[in-house]
């Protein structure tokens, strides 16, 4: 059974524009939630972390907030550049161990 | 630098053949991961372990085997490669308790079984 889920599997934004990708999980033991970028042809790269014990992460351009009575999360890239055009994963992990959780991922595609 | 590398980077096999991925990482994690990503279903865990000796089996693990006997490594073998293990590989370490930064990824094998 899927704990985490991306029910989009592609979103397509104009550059410039905000881009919000979501993401859903059902664990409530899960406390700590990672976003990856991955671009064709190579390994997913690290972008942005939050714990459970806070409601938003910001770096640069990208913020991750956190709705944990909904199990919820979000990554919102602002403002949205070509660069930016990869597919994105959300991950989950308990503290209690050293697994990480994959979504689906969406691919994001940034028009310039 | 550090660095996690995969080989081989493309694999056509046929199918019945014993397969085996390597995966070698200089991060001096303890904490190491297998991976297959498919259309669909995102990266399921195949393999992982937390140190030299240590081997758990993930979601996906049938058909699939691994062993650590040293920190940097660990191997992917397919005992009988099958068609449905056609599929990206993707390797990962991780330091223990170091959540909130995640793993560090191989650049992946392509597999193909024919």
């Amino acid at each position: 059974d899927q704990q985490v889920k991306q029910n989009s599997p592609s979103l397509s934004v104009q550059e410039g524009r905000i881009s919000i990708l979501n993401c859903d999980y059902t664990n409530s033991m899960f406390d700590y939630f990672l976003w990856y970028k991955k671009y064709p042809a190579e390994g997913p790269t690290f972008l942005i972390s939050i714990s459970s014990i806070k409601d938003k992460n910001e770096d640069g351009r990208f913020t991750v907030f956190l709705n944990k009575s909904a199990k919820h999360l979000s990554l919102h890239i602002v403002p949205s550049q070509p660069g930016d055009s990869a597919v994105y994963f959300c991950a989950a992990s308990a503290s209690t161990g050293n697994q990480f959780y994959f979504g689906t991922g969406t691919s994001l595609t940034v028009i310039p | 630098d550090a660095e996690i590398t995969q080989s081989p980077r493309h694999k056509i096999t046929e199918t019945g053949r014993q397969v085996t991925l390597a995966c070698h990482q200089t991060w001096n994690h303890n904490n190491m991961f297998w991976y297959r990503q498919d259309l669909g279903h995102g990266l399921r865990l195949i393999h992982y372990s937390y140190g030299v000796q240590d081997t758990n089996k993930g979601e996906v693990s049938d058909g699939y085997s691994v062993s650590r006997s040293n920190t940097e490594d660990l191997p992917l073998t397919l005992e009988s490669a099958a068609s449905s293990q056609t599929s990206v590989y993707f390797c990962a370490s991780s330091e223990s308790g170091r959540l909130m930064v995640g793993q560090y990824f191989g650049p992946g094998t392509r597999l193909t079984v024919t």
